[in-house]
């Protein structure tokens, strides 16, 4: 079965860090683009950033509203994303999905992990 | 950065009717759209793909049109478990973004 699962949410303080991961199973993680998107409560839809698959070397792309504080990285040998996130926000207060991109479009969601940042 | 507007952002409808969501982007995007539903409480499921291709294990009820500028959605005979939030989507260039939402409620 194809699947990805999010941990590592939790509650943070502003300006704390925080490291998600993404596990995936049942396809070729290196085969594929895998993203990260985020809803904050009561809100629609955010994208976050892309890691592209090896292929095109695994570089990354991020929305504006979190390029230079998070970072998008993977590990194929078990199979994995992360988000680094620094210098977190409340605004960055929201529900974050991993998902897995095929031709260019998101076609596996995980079930998502919460971030709470608050003081 | 490219804008997408769905309209509406809400409507009431009952089981068995057919109902339309509408996306528009601010600049030509091709065909390069994809739907999403999401159930309250749930992650967001894909739906369409390139305006018009179904995911896997989608039912045929369901159907995308468009290409350019303006994209819909339809559901023919709408069943209790579609009601929810119906999201667009553009992936054009980067940044991606999404469309504010329709949530569409049993009447």
């Amino acid at each position: 079965e194809v699947q990805v699962v999010e941990s590592g949410g939790g509650l943070v303080q502003p300006g704390g860090s925080l490291r998600l991961s993404c596990a995936a199973s049942g396809f070729i993680f290196s085969d594929h683009y895998m993203d990260w998107v985020r809803q904050a409560p009561g809100k629609g839809l955010e994208w976050v950033g892309r890691m592209r698959n090896k292929a095109n070397g695994y570089s990354r792309e991020y929305a504006a509203s979190v390029k230079g504080r998070f970072t998008i990285s993977g590990d194929d040998s078990n199979n994995s994303l992360y988000l680094e996130m620094n210098s977190l926000k409340t605004e960055d207060t929201a529900v974050y999905y991993c998902v897995r991109v095929t031709d260019y479009s998101m076609d596996v969601w995980g079930k998502g992990t919460t971030v709470t940042v608050s003081s | 950065d490219i804008q997408m507007t769905q309209s509406p952002s809400s409507l009431s409808a009952s089981v068995g009717d057919r109902v339309t969501i509408t996306c528009r982007a601010s600049q030509d995007i091709s065909r390069s759209l994809a739907w999403f539903q999401q159930r309250p409480g749930k992650a967001p499921k894909s739906l369409v793909y390139a305006a018009s291709i179904l995911q896997s294990g989608v039912p045929p009820k369901f159907s995308g049109s468009g290409s350019g500028t303006i994209f819909t959605l339809t559901i023919s005979s709408l069943q209790p478990e579609d009601f929810a939030t119906y999201y667009c989507q553009h992936y054009k260039n980067y940044p991606l973004t999404f469309g504010g939402g329709t949530k569409v409620e049993i009447k």
